[in-house]
This record gives C-alpha cells, sequence and structure tokens, in this order.
C-alpha cells in the first residue's frame, strides 16, 4: 500500500498569510493526487484534483504543486473561512489512500 | 446540483450487522463509480469500499473485506454499503461519495457506532 506522509499535524497562521502543507507518498504516485478541505461538523469537500488542478468553485488563492512523491498545497492570503482540516489522496494505486491529515487554525 | 444522502446509521452491538444507503440526485448514477469513506471520531479519513459503474467490480481494504459488501442498484441511484461482523473499530461517520477517480462529491455522512 502506499503511504500517504502529511505535515505538518497542526498549523497556526494569521489572516493574509500564506500557508503551506506537504504530502509525501512512499512511491511515485505520478501527480494522480488530491487535497480535500474538511471544515468543523462537515463533510470533506474536493479542493485540487490531478496534483495542481483546482476544482469547481474553489478560490483562486488555493493551489496545488509537486511531482513524483512529493506534494504540497498553498494558501494565499489566509482568510477565516479557511479554518479546516486538509486531506491529501492519492489515486495511483489501489488501495486508495489518505493522509493523516492537518488542522489549520487562526493565530 | 449532485446530492448524495446517506441513511441506515446508528447503534449496533459488536457482532451484528447494518446495512447503510446512499441516494443519489442531480447527476447520472449509473455512469459513475461509486464508494464508501469512513472517519472514525477525531480520526482522518479511511476509504472503505468501490464499485465500478455496473457493480461488476468491488474493491475494498483488508481492514473490511470479507465483512462491508458494497452493491448499488442503478434504476434507483441508490448506493448500499452491507456491514456484517461489526467491531468497535468500525465506529465512524461513513460518507457515501462519487469516485470518477478522486472523490469529487461526498455526502453529508451517517453514524455509525458498534458498542454494547
Amino acid at each position: 500500500d502506499i503511504q500517504m506522509t502529511q505535515s505538518p499535524a497542526s498549523l497556526s497562521a494569521s489572516l493574509g498569510e500564506t500557508v503551506t502543507i506537504e504530502c509525501r507518498a512512499s512511491e511515485d504516485i505520478y501527480s494522480n493526487l488530491a487535497w480535500y478541505q474538511q471544515k468543523p461538523g462537515n463533510s470533506p469537500q474536493l479542493l485540487i484534483y490531478d496534483a495542481n488542478s483546482l476544482a469547481d468553485g474553489v478560490p483562486s488563492r488555493f493551489s496545488g504543486s509537486g511531482s513524483g512523491t512529493q506534494y504540497s498545497l498553498k494558501i494565499n492570503s489566509l482568510q477565516s473561512e479557511d479554518v479546516a482540516s486538509y486531506f491529501c489522496q492519492q489515486y495511483n494505486n489501489y488501495p486508495w489512500t489518505f493522509g493523516g491529515g492537518t488542522k489549520l487554525e487562526l493565530k | 446540483e449532485v446530492q448524495l444522502v446517506e441513511s441506515g446509521g446508528g447503534l449496533v452491538q459488536p457482532g451484528r450487522s447494518l446495512k447503510l444507503s446512499c441516494a443519489a440526485s442531480g447527476f447520472t448514477f449509473s455512469n459513475y463509480y461509486m464508494a464508501w469513506v469512513r472517519q472514525a471520531p477525531k480520526k482522518g479519513l479511511e476509504w472503505v469500499a468501490t464499485i465500478s459503474t455496473s457493480g461488476s467490480r468491488t474493491y475494498y481494504p483488508d481492514s473490511v473485506k470479507g465483512r462491508f459488501t458494497i452493491s448499488r442498484d442503478n434504476a434507483k441511484s441508490s448506493l448500499y454499503l452491507q456491514m456484517n461482523s461489526l467491531k468497535s473499530e468500525d465506529t465512524a461517520t461513513y460518507y457515501c461519495a462519487r469516485q470518477p477517480a478522486f472523490f469529487d462529491y461526498w455526502g453529508q455522512g451517517v453514524m455509525v457506532t458498534v458498542s454494547s
């Protein structure tokens, strides 16, 4: 199974700041990576797919990058509504696996 | 608008069975792979099962293989998860999700608690 390691596990940032979350795969996943946002009490929502494609309706301050085994999610100009947990997920190989998550809070 | 609405959750004793349902609308259900993903309280996400468009192919992680069965009824735009021999570690919120490859739409989730 492909292991997905996210860092950091938690993060505190100020409004307007730029935030980066990392995700490392245990083997090459050829950009078959998605990012999800889960706000408190809600179900996850797709943010990014194919490592860098923005899902419909997602603000442009979110962006994804990376290749091979290393990927990142960047949030520019952090807004209060971005307080959430973020998860990466690989869909290159079955079984499909998620990272452990990053909890983003406001400083 | 894509909508996925789960039902059937609740409290169940260890070793017993439970069947979850997911009613889909707003898209052509029969054109998409569908999946169940779960989240234990205060924990991360775990993929649980996937079914192909026709239902002929199903996929499970080792943690539920042999105990859980995913199925679908394309005529009713409905997805199901039959859960047998439930264990305390199956306690989680279960989400129905559309799966073109990644999980692009999710339901609101249904809670399953396995406890005596």
